[in-house]
């Protein structure tokens, strides 16, 4: 099994919607959860840590379920600009682990 | 935020040739460093990590013949491949971990091999 799935999309969405993404992860002790964005041709960037008592960040909300071992991202009120894959990574000791991305356009 | 350097930011070289890719923490010391590889359409693939002072780690499959690591110093790892083949093109990222961030890691702009 893998250590970390995320639905690879791909996400459409008009400008000004709310889109939400969930990643799940196998192994209870895993310590750190992030999301990252990544444009095409670019590295990827860190969006934003993961807590269990949930973290917003403007239109970007990320809550992490330990009991069900998945993270979501909720962006809301969609911009152009939001159009990336969006990776969902879990950390545990020394190693991180990445889900195959989950691909966003926002349309105009 | 901290700042992780990569270089060649791209390279086209012939088969058979090999190839560096330096990786360099700017403002921070790095104990650990990790090699990514990611071709198009695909999610980053972890090809090793590089520990300061030791042995890298490779990940099942990669070879380590062919992907030198070498990680000499707190600011420096590389990535060197032997005897690059077509299939070796791709996308080449390095990250540091800094672990006072949260266990946070962060990304250098990635290289990009071509392989004629």
């Amino acid at each position: 099994r893998k250590e970390v799935e995320q639905d690879p999309g791909p996400f459409n969405v008009p400008e000004g919607a709310t889109v939400a993404f969930n990643c799940t992860y196998s192994n209870s002790a895993s310590q750190s959860f992030f999301w990252y964005r990544q444009d095409c041709r670019k590295e990827p960037k860190l969006l934003m840590s993961v807590y269990s008592s949930g973290n917003e960040d403007g239109r970007f909300t990320a809550q992490l379920n330990r009991a069900s071992q998945y993270i979501s991202l909720l962006i809301r009120d969609s911009k152009l600009s939001d159009s990336a894959t969006y990776l969902c990574v879990v950390n545990r000791g020394n190693q991180f682990y990445f889900g195959t991305g989950t691909s966003l356009t926002v349309i105009p | 935020g901290a700042v992780v350097s990569q270089h060649p930011s791209w390279v086209i070289c012939k088969s058979g040739t090999s190839v560096k890719i330096e990786c360099r923490s700017l403002d921070f010391q790095a104990t650990t460093m990790f090699w990514y590889r990611q071709f198009p359409k695909q999610s980053l693939m972890l090809m090793a990590t590089s520990n300061e002072g030791s042995k890298a780690t490779y990940e099942q499959g990669v070879e380590k013949d062919k992907f030198l690591i070498n990680h000499a110093s707190l600011t420096l790892s590389t990535l060197t491949v032997t005897s690059a083949h077509p299939e070796d093109s791709s996308f080449y990222i390095c990250s540091a971990h800094r672990p006072s961030q949260a266990y946070e890691q962060y990304f250098g702009p990635g290289t990009r091999l071509t392989v004629t």
